[in-house]
């Protein structure tokens, strides 16, 4: 068990719909990590956020955005989903900002029919 | 761009024998570190290496990471049906916060 955790942890939604996912990082980490793993694919890095405040951005679509909150939860917010959307939603923490050892949650299933 | 390539894509052993799996980046990295996927999991940490030629072992698997900080490998000796995975290498990424991980090795181990 890493101590991240992730909800919920299967989703299945129609072609146009909107989803959120949660995340809540390990005590003391201060940043999260949002990464999509297709099937038979690597992890692609969505998008970083340190204390609350965006930290680095990868290849995230404008239909997603996320945020983290005071009490450093993070939600992921998918939008206008495509076929294509369908994947493995990780999220991971670490204690700093700067590209140190990550700690991944289970994940999220997503699934658009 | 920055690229981490890992070869090979896929591997599949017989349990008992050897495998390595590299890792070349297209900059020079700071640390590297490596990740296993259990199949139907979520990657785990394994180790970072920071020095210049470092080599760490934890049991079977034996970690390096190059002179010129630019490649990295994984060895596991004799292999076990519980290394069955897929196995990242990832590195910080030049100018920015966050990790860059590799392709991956998917390997197999036939019993």
């Amino acid at each position: 068990d890493s101590g991240v955790t992730q909800t919920p942890k299967h989703l299945i939604t129609a072609t146009g719909q909107r989803v959120t996912l949660r995340c809540s990082p390990r005590s003391g980490d201060l940043s999260v990590y949002w990464y999509q793993q297709s099937l038979d694919q690597g992890l692609q890095f969505l998008i970083q956020y340190y204390n609350g405040e965006e930290r680095a951005k990868g290849n995230i679509l404008e239909r997603f955005s996320a945020q983290q909150f005071p009490d450093l939860h993070s939600e992921l917010n998918l939008s206008s989903l495509e076929l294509g959307d369908s994947a493995l939603y990780f999220c991971a923490s670490s204690e700093g900002p700067l590209g140190e050892t990550q700690y991944f949650g289970p994940g999220t299933r997503l699934l658009v029919l | 761009g920055q690229q981490v390539m890992q070869i090979p894509q896929y591997q599949h052993v017989q349990e008992g024998e050897d495998f390595t799996t590299y890792c070349n980046s297209s900059t020079t990295l700071s640390n590297i570190q490596w990740y296993k996927q259990r199949p139907g999991g979520h990657p785990v940490f394994l180790i970072q290496l920071v020095k210049s030629g470092e080599v760490k072992k934890q049991k079977r698997l034996t970690f390096q990471f190059g002179e010129a900080k630019k490649n990295s490998s994984l060895h596991i000796t004799a292999t076990q049906t519980t290394d069955v995975g897929t196995y990242f290498c990832a590195g910080p990424v030049t100018g920015a916060n966050n990790l860059f991980f590799g392709t991956g090795t998917r390997l197999t181990v036939i019993p």
